[in-house]
């Protein structure tokens, strides 16, 4: 069983552009988690999909952050305009049910220029 | 709101060593807790997971111990290897989702 795949693995960007990285969750997987590390902080709870509902997105920084998942399989989070604070890792995480353990994906490191 | 500490934060030791990490939570309502493990570049791995039934979990060299009421959990890695070197994670789940984690625990095991 393959497990969660993010792309890209790294993503270097302009202040001002546009980012959008990709999760595809493990087959069969309803529940989908975005979670992110900047700098010298804890990894912290973005957002929460079940198939393609937002269940919870208390995490998300602002509106320059979007998350999407059409058709309940993979989901995209898009950073527009991205800031010099936004520079992290972008972790996916995925699970079957919603009191499931959570499988995560390698990552995204996003570099804000 | 739930707050998770990690001490120490970097730790480094020969070989051979018996090692504790420590976690401490504020809020004793959790659902379960898990350790991961992260290294370099990579995601996170699942170590142990312990539901707020249990006290504590055992796989090969780790044992987690949990104490809700004190809201401590401890990692406990039995001579450890220089493969063991990694950022250890705690993480608790306050509700049926989503994840609070510690700042984490760097390892360095010396050969």
């Amino acid at each position: 069983e393959a497990g969660v795949t993010q792309f890209p693995s790294h993503s270097v960007i302009e202040k001002g552009q546009t980012v959008t990285l990709r999760c595809d969750p493990i087959s069969g997987h309803d529940n989908l988690y975005w979670y992110r590390r900047v700098m010298g902080k804890e990894i912290k709870f973005l957002l929460h999909f079940v198939k393609e509902s937002k269940q919870d997105e208390s995490g998300m920084p602002n509106n320059r952050f979007l998350a999407e998942r059409t058709g309940g399989t993979y989901s995209t989070l898009k950073v527009q305009p991205a800031e010099l604070e936004d520079s992290g890792v972008y972790f996916c995480a995925s699970s079957r049910a919603n009191d499931d353990e959570q499988f995560f994906g390698p990552g995204t490191r996003l570099t804000v220029l | 709101k739930q707050e998770v500490t990690q001490i120490p934060a970097a730790l480094s030791v020969p070989e051979g060593e018996n090692l504790v990490l420590n976690c401490s939570f504020t809020d004793s309502a959790i659902y379960n807790l898990q350790w991961f493990r992260q290294d370099p570049g990579k995601g996170l791995t699942s170590l142990l997971l312990i539901q707020s039934s249990q006290r504590e979990q055992t796989s090969g060299r780790l044992n987690a111990s949990l104490d809700k009421s004190s809201g401590r959990s401890t990692l406990y890695i039995a001579a450890s290897q220089p493969g063991d070197s990694a950022t250890y994670l705690c993480a608790v789940r306050p509700g049926t989702y989503k994840y609070i984690f510690g700042t984490g625990t760097r390892l360095k095991v010396l050969a």
